[in-house]
């Protein structure tokens, strides 16, 4: 069974950090994913990674892939309150999704 | 941008009823899924479709459970007779190609609630 783990599960940060977001698993995927969700709403996808080691960036959020395709970060710099949510990463399976618990972040203002 | 439906957002019923879930993925899309969430924890495969056959399912995905796509447009789930533990909320999905670069869109989903 593939499994991913993201930690940490909870984050409260102050408007203007940074932050890291870990997403980790034994097994080998041949894409991430990751996904954003609002309250009451399906996840978004954000960013998708193929290549073991590739590093995505779309605007203040950086996502990278793992050399050896089983883990993924996702960095975001000088995190604002509408970065607010559920973060979601994904691993591509045979014919499904694979999802982490996902980590509730919240940015202070 | 197109958008994946889901009706109703709202499901409350009765031990034992059956419910019907439904979908509307995104017109050229080929591919279609079912999801689920349970109230604070991880969204959860339960199903894939295509070609009007179910490509795979999970173990979530007992005899209880059907898929249907009775006309071009609509995909439905169906729950034969419910049980406490499927209140959560149901997500369908769609896509227009499988593989490692796949966009899937999901629906709002419906909050089944069984009491």
């Amino acid at each position: 069974t593939q499994l991913l783990e993201q930690s940490p599960q909870f984050l409260s940060i102050q408007e203007g950090e940074n932050l890291t977001v870990y997403c980790n698993s034994s097994s080998v995927f041949s894409s991430l994913q990751w996904y954003r969700q609002e309250p009451g709403e399906g996840p978004v996808l954000l960013v998708t990674v193929v290549t073991g080691g590739e590093v995505k960036k779309l605007k203040r959020l950086t996502f990278q892939f793992g050399d050896a395709r089983k883990d993924s970060s996702l960095h975001i710099t000088a995190a604002q309150p509408g970065d607010t949510g559920l973060y979601l990463c994904a691993g591509r399976g045979a014919q499904k999704l694979v999802f982490g618990q996902g980590t509730r972040l919240t940015i202070n203002p | 941008e197109p958008e994946v439906t889901q009706t109703p957002s709202h499901q409350v019923t009765q031990m034992g009823q059956e419910v019907i879930l439904r979908c509307v993925p995104i017109s050229n899309h080929l591919y279609f899924y079912w999801y689920r969430q349970i109230l604070g924890q991880k969204v959860e495969f339960l199903v894939s479709f295509y070609n009007n056959e179910i490509s795979e399912k999970s173990e979530i995905f007992d005899d209880q459970f059907s898929v249907e796509r009775p006309d071009g447009s609509n995909f439905t789930l169906k729950i034969r007779s419910t049980k406490l533990e499927d209140s959560a909320m149901y997500f369908c999905a769609s896509t227009v190609d499988q593989g490692a670069n796949e966009k899937l869109f999901f629906g709002s989903g419906t909050q089944l609630s069984v009491l």
